[in-house]
């Protein structure tokens, strides 16, 4: 079964870090790209940073840009989110999505990690 | 956010069809496919609609999808009750080089 689970979220005070992990299973994880989304309580999704098979293409939503950074681990088939400098704003879901391009499409999620950023 | 545009709701009553819309522009929907989801609460977003059009095997034909210019849609016939649920869309922009995303629509079924 194909699977994406994430972990790592908790609560964070302002300016603090933490990393997010998706660990997936059930396909080959260096054959596709990768993505993390976010939702906000009570807004939409957001698109937050992608990157391609081997980590040598990423993209960072201009929110996040220069704050957060996106990798992973081919060899444990794990996507990482290093979220830096944290915000109010960065309060959310975290979900991890399988793919990354228009073509692939975000076909496969996580059920999501909560991240909260709060004094 | 980048918001793809959805009306927050509809409504349908067992066995009939409902479409749920979703509005974009040139630079996303108008140049690049569409993606449909349902999402329930707690739950992870499962694909519904792929490349406008194409059904995931396991995914009901009654569920299928539709783009024209800048607006695409999601039909669901044959309405049954456990249907009801978020339904929402996606399209990579081009001009902002980013993921898209429908403000999602609220299925209730009668």
């Amino acid at each position: 079964e194909v699977q994406l689970v994430e972990s790592g979220g908790g609560v964070v005070r302002p300016g603090g870090s933490l990393r997010l992990s998706c660990a997936a299973s059930g396909f080959t994880f260096d054959d596709f790209g990768m993505t993390w989304v976010r939702q906000a309580p009570g807004k939409g999704l957001e698109w937050v940073s992608g990157l391609n098979w081997n980590g040598g293409r990423t993209g960072y939503a201009d929110s996040v840009k220069g704050r957060f950074t996106i990798s992973r681990d081919n060899a444990k088939n794990t996507l990482y989110l290093q979220m830096n400098s944290l915000r109010a704003e960065d309060t959310a879901l975290y979900y991890c999505a399988r793919g990354q391009t228009a073509r692939e499409g975000l076909d496969v999620w996580g059920q999501g990690t909560t991240v909260t950023v709060s004094s | 956010q980048s918001v793809l545009t959805q009306s927050p709701s509809t409504s349908g009553t067992p066995g009939q069809r409902v479409t749920i819309s979703c509005s974009g522009s040139s630079s996303n929907i108008g140049s690049n496919y569409v993606y449909w989801y349902q999402h329930l609460p707690g739950t992870a977003p499962k694909l519904l609609i792929y490349r406008n059009n194409q059904r995931p095997s396991g995914v009901p034909d009654r569920f299928s999808g539709s783009k024209s210019g800048t607006s695409a849609s999601l039909a669901i016939s044959g309405l049954r009750s456990e249907d009801e649920a978020g339904y929402f869309c996606a399209a990579w922009d081009d001009s902002l080089s980013v993921w898209m995303f429908g403000g999602g629509t609220k299925l209730t079924v009668l």
